[in-house]
């Protein structure tokens, strides 16, 4: 069964600084996403990452795979406070079989 | 462009007490998903859908039925309620090959 993993589970930062969470997955996929959630809200897609190496940017966050580490990260770079929310990532594995698991979470606070 | 809508998008069920969730999509996505959101545990997949007249089981399943008879409509259906079900749900869609999910703004459903 495929497990996936984020770390950290919480993260508060400073404002300007930069940080990664981390994505591990525990089998071979074809597809990894990430996710932002504000509190109360619904899941808003930020990335969709299809091949090793792939690397996506969005303003101060950028997202990456490794398909042969299974893991995939999310840069933030010089974080402000209107990047706290908390993103997920979701793995899909095999085409064909188009269940999405996602992992349990990053809760991000940016303090000014 | 309504995208996923869902509805109820809240409701308070007494333990044993039965409802459907509906889910819509407008988008003529082929893949539909039904997602449970409780605290530190991320989104567990319930049910999901790979096209009308499909249902397949998640990671979560016991304890709900579902149905897509049409292929825009996804109902999760509770028999019998438990306070065990108290979460938030989450429905989402997609069509097939690598793209993103979109979700609904989901329903806080609370079991007393």
């Amino acid at each position: 069964e495929l497990k996936v993993e984020q770390n950290p589970l919480f993260l508060s930062m400073q404002e300007g600084k930069n940080y990664t969470i981390y994505c591990n997955y525990s089998t071979t996929s074809d597809r990894l996403y990430w996710y932002r959630q504000d509190p109360g809200k619904s899941l808003e897609s930020l990335f969709v990452l299809l091949s090793n190496g792939a690397v996506k940017q969005e303003g101060r966050l950028m997202a990456s795979l490794d398909t042969k580490a299974r893991l995939s990260t999310l840069h933030i770079t010089a974080a402000v406070h209107d990047l706290s929310a908390t993103y997920f990532c979701a793995v899909a594995v095999n085409f064909g079989n188009e269940k999405l698991t996602f992992g349990t979470g990053t809760r991000l606070t940016i303090i000014p | 462009n309504a995208g996923v809508t869902q509805t109820p998008k809240f409701r308070v069920l007494k333990t044993g007490q039965s409802m459907t969730l509906l889910c819509a999509q407008d988008m003529n996505h082929e893949y539909m998903y039904w997602y449970r959101q409780d605290p530190g545990m991320g989104l567990r997949l319930i049910h999901y859908s790979v096209g009308e007249g499909t249902t397949a089981k998640g990671e979560v399943p016991d304890g709900y039925n579902v149905s897509r008879l049409k292929k825009q409509n996804f109902l999760l259906g509770l028999e019998s309620a438990a306070p065990s079900q108290t979460s938030v749900y989450f429905c989402a869609s997609r069509s097939g090959g690598p793209t993103e999910a979109f979700f609904g703004q989901g329903t806080r459903l609370t079991v007393v």
